[in-house]
């Protein structure tokens, strides 16, 4: 099974300001990573597919880098409605599809 | 628009069964692949099966093999669902129901509201 390791659980910023999320594979998952936010009492949203493709009507200031073990997602200017959890996914080697156990952004 | 709605969780005893459904619309259902991911209280996400489209082959979590049935109905119904048996009470979680971007697997493009499925005495 692929552990996927994020950090850092939680990351406190201010809105304006740039967001580095990381996720790490514990081996390589290639570029079938995902990523995804969360908001409380809400169904989780697909933000990035495939380590770097924005999903449908995802705006440009979240993107998505890495292949292999490291990946990273980042939010270039933070807005209030980004305040949220996000968690990476692999589908590389399933199954089992596994997730990380998220980040909390918080402000 | 692609919408995804979920029913049949609810509170039932260890050992108990239940059923969830997952009605689709919005897209031919029966050419992608459909999943279940779950959430339990507080925690992160869990990913607990998936059927294919286009003849369905299914695969599970090790915590759920043997004890969970996933199947859909790609006629007129176009639903998913999960057949859950042997409840224990770390299955309590909402549970998602999430369409999969390609006909045998893919990212989780969109996901269903979730539906509370809680196991206690």
């Amino acid at each position: 099974e692929i552990v996927l390791t994020q950090s850092p659980a939680t990351l406190s910023l201010s809105p304006g300001e740039r967001a580095t999320l990381s996720c790490r594979a514990s081996q390589s998952v290639s570029s079938y990573l995902a990523w995804y936010q969360q908001k409380p009492g809400q169904a989780p949203r697909l933000l990035i597919y495939d380590a770097s493709n924005r999903a449908t009507g995802i705006p440009a200031r979240f993107s998505g880098s890495g292949s292999g073990t490291d990946f990273t997602l980042t939010i270039s200017t933070l807005e209030p409605e980004d305040f949220a959890v996000y968690y990476c996914q692999q589908r590389s080697n399933w199954p089992p599809i596994t997730f990380g156990q998220g980040t909390r952004l918080e402000i | 628009e692609v919408q995804l709605l979920e029913s049949g969780g609810g509170l039932v005893q260890p050992g108990g069964s239940l059923r969830l459904s997952c009605a689709a619309s919005g897209f031919t259902f029966s050419n992608f692949a459909m999943s279940w991911v779950r959430q339990a209280p507080g925690k992160g996400l869990e990913w607990v099966s998936t059927i294919s489209g286009r003849g369905g082959s299914t695969y599970y979590a090790d915590s759920v093999k043997g004890r969970f049935t996933v199947s859909r109905d790609d006629s007129n119904n176009t639903t998913l669902y999960l057949q859950m048996n042997s409840l224990r009470a770390e299955d309590t979680a909402v549970y998602y129901c999430a369409k999969g971007q390609w006909v045998q697997t893919g990212s989780f493009d969109y996901w269903g509201q979730g539906t509370l499925v809680t196991v206690s005495s």
